[in-house]
């Protein structure tokens, strides 16, 4: 099976910078995408195609991908980004067109 | 506005079938490039994508669950179904469907999201 690494927990103080980390053997061949969930809710499209963010999306969320690691980073976090953040990708083979890691909860102090 | 929305049984026995459908709007299954996947999440556990049709009818499944699950499209009813035999106490999750989008390198990646049916495995 393919998987992708996140750090299970994140913790920063309002108004720092939180870095979410995600790894995977295929992530220099693949894009990363990035999801937020807040509790009860569906999942949010943050970044896509490693550091693209859809319309509606603050600019303090960014994306950057370098090798075998993407990375979502928040900037100036608030109290509504607490949150869990997933990364998703796929193999470089065809085999898992859609694979998930498994979350980072964000908690903001 | 692109909406999706599940439905299905909220309890099913161990060893049944389950059926659950998307009912979607905004845009058409019959449009190039156009898939919907299903993706599911166990209480306090992560996503676990399953399944995926596209516009053209292809399929494509989870490797892990293939053998349980069927994927089909109505068009004309804007609706995908879902089937997965053999439930089992451990398939406890919401089951929520999105609509699914291919990037250059073949990875599919998920820019709206249904808000997902819980389904209860019990006897």
């Amino acid at each position: 099976s393919y998987e992708l690494t996140q750090p299970p927990s994140v913790s920063v103080s309002p108004g720092q910078t939180a870095r979410i980390t995600c790894s995977g053997d295929a992530l220099p061949k693949q894009y990363g995408y990035w999801y937020q969930q807040k509790s009860g809710q569906a999942p949010l499209l943050l970044i896509y195609k490693d550091t693209e963010r859809p319309s509606g999306i603050p600019e303090r969320f960014s994306g950057s991908n370098s090798g075998t690691k993407v990375t979502l980073t928040i900037s100036g976090v608030q109290a509504e980004d607490e949150a869990d953040y997933y990364c998703q990708s796929a193999d470089s083979s065809g085999t898992y067109p859609a694979v998930f890691g498994g979350g980072t909860k964000l908690t903001v102090l | 506005q692109v909406t999706l929305r599940e439905s299905g049984p909220a309890l099913v026995k161990p060893t049944q079938t389950v059926t659950l459908t998307c009912t979607f709007s905004g845009f058409s299954l019959s449009t190039n490039a156009m898939c919907v996947s299903w993706i599911r999440q166990p209480p306090g556990k992560a996503l676990e994508w399953l399944a995926l049709i596209d516009w053209e009818d292809d399929k494509y499944y989870s490797t892990s669950q293939k053998t349980r699950l069927t994927i089909s499209k109505d068009t004309s009813k804007n609706q995908v179904v879902l089937t997965m035999t053999n439930m089992d106490p451990v398939d406890t999750a919401t089951y929520s469907c999105a609509r699914s989008v291919r990037d250059s390198g073949g990875a599919y990646y998920f820019d709206y999201w249904g808000q997902g049916t819980l389904v209860t495995v019990s006897s």
